[in-house]
Formats: structure tokens, sequence, C-alpha cells
């Protein structure tokens, strides 16, 4: 079965320290793996997918299939990046995405 | 790029009565679209997969004749709630699909989804 999972409901730093969002998943192929991001009163973004490679407002998220996680990470984190972060998992083309819960990150100034 | 719009933003209804919702993908052609229901902080819930020209396909426990799908063109897809009761109230999403080069899946684009309350 398709599973995503986002361990953290909130995640909390100051403004300057590190970030990483966890991710994990379960699929039995080779999956695209992407993080969608939803600030407040928007509409839900792409921010990356990994086969891109892409580092996006500063963020990079690898896919280590072996730990099977997709973790995303941020070295300085900067106030206008609160926001909630789903990880989502596609099982190839014309597929549905499955989501993760979600991770509120909330950064602290 | 990538642009999907949802018509309306919001919406209020009686009991017992229809809503429409409609979804564009105003700058492409959508392979596929998708339908989804978000509660106050939660995830996304997928409600059903539709492709133009034929039925969607529904997530398990979506009731098919109360959420009546439509897609009648690469670019349109509407969403109608028939006899709307109150705890349809929610705020429902759409996406487009966009097949892009190289990618092992479609990248979905969503729409900035429809406040639907129900009295």
């Amino acid at each position: 079965a398709q599973r995503v999972t986002q361990p953290e409901k909130l995640l909390s730093v100051f403004k300057g320290a590190p970030v990483e969002l966890k991710c994990n998943y379960s699929y039995s192929g080779s999956p695209e793996l992407f993080w969608y991001v939803q600030y407040s009163r928007q509409r839900l973004q792409l921010l990356l997918r990994h086969i891109s490679r892409e580092s996006i407002k500063g963020f990079t998220a690898d896919l280590n299939k072996g730990e099977t996680s997709f973790h995303l990470k941020k070295p300085f984190a900067q106030e206008e990046d609160s926001a909630m972060y789903y990880c989502a998992l596609s099982g190839g083309l014309g597929n549905k995405l499955v989501f993760g819960a979600g991770t509120i990150l909330r950064v602290k100034s | 790029g990538a642009v999907v719009s949802q018509h309306p933003s919001w919406v209020i209804c009686k009991s017992g009565t229809s809503v429409k919702i409609e979804c564009r993908s105003l700058d492409f052609q959508a392979t596929t679209m998708f339908w989804y229901r978000q509660f106050p902080k939660q995830s996304l819930m997928l409600m059903a997969t539709s492709n133009e020209g034929s039925k969607a396909t529904y997530e398990q426990g979506v009731e098919k004749d109360k959420f009546l799908i439509n897609h009648a063109s690469l670019t349109l897809s509407t969403l109608t709630v028939t006899s709307a009761h109150p705890e349809d109230s929610s705020f429902y999403i759409c996406s487009a699909s966009l097949r892009e080069q190289f990618a092992l899946a479609d990248t979905q684009y969503f729409g900035p989804g429809t406040r639907l309350t129900v009295l």
C-alpha cells in the first residue's frame, strides 16, 4: 500500500535556525516524491519534486531509497517560511497523489 | 504558467439544494483533474479522479450520486454537490495534472479552493 508519513504535526523553530521536516513513505515501486506548501489563506503550491533536484526558496530534499525518506531541509529558517508543508507521493504517470498529514512550520522571531 | 482557477471561491446554500463548482486549467490542457476535500487543519482527502470524456473514478466512501463530476474538456471539470446537507460543508479543492518532460509522474497544480457552507 502507498503511504506517506509526516510524524510531526507542528515544528516550531527560531528564525535563522536549521529546519528539517520529516517525510517517510512506503511504496513497492519507484515513486516520485513531492513537497507542497500552503501559506495562510493561499492555495497549495508545489515547492519541489525529487526528480528535479532543485533548491527552491532555500529548501532542498533528497530522496533516500534505503530509508524510504524524503526529508525537507533548509539551513536557515525565515519567518516567511511559516506555512503548512505536505509531503506527497505519486506512483507514476496518470497516478493520483498520496498526501501525508502535513506539518505546520512556525518560525519565531 | 500552470494556473488553475475555481469558481466560485465561496458559496452558501440551503439544505437540499445543489451546488456546482467549476475547475479550469487556464494555460494548459490537463491530463487529469482531481477533486479533494479539506477539513480545517487537516490534510487533503481525495474524492475522485476525473478524465476528459470518461466517468470519474471515486475513492472508497465517496458517494458518486451525491458528488457528480463532469469533465467536459481538457480544461474544465465540474463538481456538483447534489441535495446538499450541512455535513457537506467543507473546503473543496481541485487540481489539474500536467505531464512534464522527463518526469516520472504528472505534476498536480491546485486551484484556490471553494468554501461551501450549507445552512
